[in-house]
């Protein structure tokens, strides 16, 4: 049974560091893994997605990596500002089917 | 392109009412996926509808079901509404089934049951 763990389960960062979210899984047998944002009382915001057959995904200051044989992926945020408050959120498809299994999130803030 | 709405965007049930959530796709897109959201069980996958057939199921009871109509609008209903059921309740849609397709969320429907 796929698990996704992320972790920290919060961050806070000053503004302008950079900063990095981890992403586990437990089986590596993956379709593709995507990276959400979530805004309180919100629905959620696609970031990156990444093929199965990718190493990583680059999307402005945001870039994400996988890595299928450890069971990880990562998202770096460059000079990180306040605007990316949010929950951050990894989902893996096991299948071409629409199921998303998701990790419980990363909360972080970023302080002025 | 007009996103994914989703109607109610609030509702309050009693235990024991039964409630429909609405779901419309991006125009275009076929595939419409049900997720629940708690604070302590994070998202969980109810189900997928592409083309008018549930394709997946996640592990829910029975009372929760769900369709989709030919013009791939999508609804869910829970029956025999309990206090475990408050949640919020976001639909997903893609333009197909295939595993490339970045799934696009609507704003949810927060449902409380008192």
């Amino acid at each position: 049974k796929q698990e996704v763990t992320q972790i920290p389960a919060a961050l806070s960062v000053p503004e302008g560091e950079n900063l990095v979210l981890n992403c586990s899984f437990t089986d590596s047998a993956i379709y593709n893994l995507q990276w959400f944002r979530q805004d309180p009382g919100k629905g959620l915001t696609s970031l990156l997605l990444i093929q199965s057959s990718q190493r990583e995904q680059t999307s402005g200051r945001l870039n994400a990596s996988l890595d299928k044989s450890s069971g990880r992926s990562t998202l770096y945020i460059a000079a990180s500002q306040p605007g990316d408050s949010a929950t951050y959120l990894c989902a893996v498809a096991s299948d071409q089917g629409g199921k998303l299994i998701f990790g419980q999130g990363t909360e972080l803030s970023v302080k002025p | 392109k007009a996103g994914v709405t989703q109607t109610p965007r609030y509702l309050i049930k009693t235990r024991g009412q039964q409630v429909t959530l609405s779901c419309s796709p991006i125009s275009g897109h076929r595939s419409v996926s049900w997720y629940q959201q708690t604070p302590g069980q994070g998202l969980q996958f109810l189900f997928e509808y592409f083309s008018e057939t549930q394709r997946n199921k996640g592990n829910f009871p029975g009372r929760f079901s769900g369709r989709q109509f030919s013009n791939s609008r999508s609804e869910m209903n829970v029956s025999t509404l309990e206090l475990g059921d408050s949640a919020l309740y976001l639909c997903a849609s893609r333009p197909t089934s295939g595993s490339t397709d970045t799934q696009y969320f609507g704003p949810g429907t927060r449902l409380t049951v008192l």
